[in-house]
């Protein structure tokens, strides 16, 4: 069965270093999302993308952050200039069409130091 | 703007029983989709069931139902013969139509003792 994957598994970054989240959609799916979900919380939408571009995206997907789809199988998060508070599980998922389901990959966790 | 809340924290249950999670939703959109996904400690979100606004028939996958009350705006979760695998975080989200992103509750920790 197609999956959504993501690497790293886990990433550890100093504080002001950029990193890049990688997502690999399951390859028929047409829309992608990145949500994140700091610890003990709710998991929060941050942005969508589809057509090659973000199609909506959340007060918390400042300038600090942003996507692309460098290829036609791959789907990154890019943040800038990390902060204490990125830390977090990045989850990317993935759907065919705007009313499917949404499928997540096993997430990214984030520490920045 | 769409809401989602989830009022029980924490559930336990003993194997082989039958537990329900409770859900509800608050959302100005004519129709959407209602979710329910399962947070193992791996920390993976996986599908559990949907069910879409516009049927009035309940959704069930196996040992998984939902009981959907649209005018109450409630959408419960039913696991029946409950199974150790089952123990997770449990979180209910709605998506509008048009919408593109998912709105999550806080999620209920199901705990299955054996």
């Amino acid at each position: 069965e197609p999956e959504v994957t993501q690497t790293p598994s886990h990433q550890v970054t100093q504080m002001g270093q950029e990193v890049i989240l990688r997502c690999v959609p399951i390859s028929n799916h047409l829309y992608f999302y990145w949500y994140r979900q700091i610890l003990g919380q709710k998991v929060e939408f941050l942005v969508s993308f589809y057509n090659n571009e973000i199609s909506e995206k959340s007060e918390i997907f400042d300038d600090q952050f942003s996507v692309e789809r460098p290829d036609g199988s791959n789907f990154t998060l890019k943040i800038r200039s990390t902060k204490l508070e990125d830390s977090a599980m990045y989850f990317c998922a993935s759907s065919r069409g705007l009313t499917d389901t949404q499928y997540f990959g096993p997430g990214t966790r984030l520490t920045v130091l | 703007a769409q809401t989602v809340t989830q009022s029980q924290p924490e559930m336990s249950v003993q194997e082989a029983e039958t537990v329900t999670l409770s859900c509800t939703y608050d959302t100005s959109e004519s129709d959407y989709y209602l979710f329910w996904y399962k947070q193992p400690p791996s920390r993976q979100m996986i599908l559990v069931i949907r069910q879409e606004a516009y049927k009035q028939q309940n959704a069930t996958e196996n040992r998984f139902s939902v009981n959907f009350q649209k005018a109450a705006k409630s959408f419960s979760l039913k696991i029946s013969d409950s199974q150790l695998g089952d123990a997770a975080m449990y979180f209910c989200a709605s998506k509008g139509e048009y919408g593109n992103k998912l709105v999550f509750g806080a999620g209920t920790i199901l705990r299955v003792k054996s």
